[in-house]
């Protein structure tokens, strides 16, 4: 079975600063690769999925960016945070239209 | 218009006994999936059970059940047995459609939070 790791857990970053989320996944090759952001009390929100490396789909315009550089490795990103990216950011991973496993999750508060 | 609604914000059960959270969708599509997540207050969202649209039997995954009324476009989830370890948010989710690579785009529901009481 696959293991999704996120890093960092907690991250309290200034306005302005930049951002580098990381996703990294264990157990599986050529996974379909997801982030989703979810706001306080609220349900998930796609924000980029890839289906290989560098193959980057984006489904809300944004100041974040997404990156594959390898088959188990995902990143989020942004150059300039600003206070509504705040949330709790999602990894997910799966091979099948029938899976989608998350990861443990990254809490973002955004001062 | 909404794609998935969940109705329950909250909801209470005794442990042992059953409960049912309710989900229903909107979609045009024929062919579409549908997941249940479980997230505790460690945030992690759990798979729980997954019905694909033209799946002939509802789904069970042994204390979790899927009832799925095509025609009410509802997927109701029942967890039999309640546990003190199932207090949680439950999220219902939907893919639309067949896309080639196996990848989904799911849409979730806003949740329901369940308190199993002893």
């Amino acid at each position: 079975s696959q293991t999704i790791h996120q890093w960092p857990a907690t991250l309290v970053q200034p306005v302005g600063s930049p951002l580098s989320l990381e996703c990294t996944v264990e157990g599986t090759s050529n996974p379909n690769l997801y982030w989703y952001r979810q706001a306080a009390g609220r349900g998930l929100q796609l924000l980029f999925y890839s289906v290989g490396i560098g193959q980057i789909s984006s489904e809300v315009p944004q100041n974040l960016s997404a990156s594959r550089p390898q088959d188990r490795q995902f990143i989020l990103s942004s150059k300039k945070l600003l206070l509504s990216d705040s949330g709790f950011y999602l990894c997910a991973s799966g091979q099948t239209q029938e899976t989608q496993y998350f990861g443990p999750g990254t809490r973002l508060l955004v001062l | 218009a909404q794609k998935i609604t969940q109705t329950q914000p909250g909801m209470f059960v005794q442990e042992k006994e059953a409960v049912t959270l309710d989900c229903t969708y909107d979609t045009s599509d024929p062919s579409y999936g549908l997941f249940w997540y479980k997230q505790p207050s460690s945030g992690e969202m759990i798979f729980l059970i997954y019905q694909g649209s033209y799946d002939q039997q509802n789904a069970t995954e042994g204390r979790y059940s899927l009832n799925f009324q095509k025609a009410r476009k509802s997927a109701n989830l029942v967890i039999s047995a309640s546990q003190l370890g199932d207090s949680a948010m439950y999220f219902c989710a939907m893919r639309e459609g067949i896309v080639s690579g196996g990848y989904n785009k799911l849409i979730f529901g806003a949740g329901t939070r369940l308190a199993v009481h002893p």
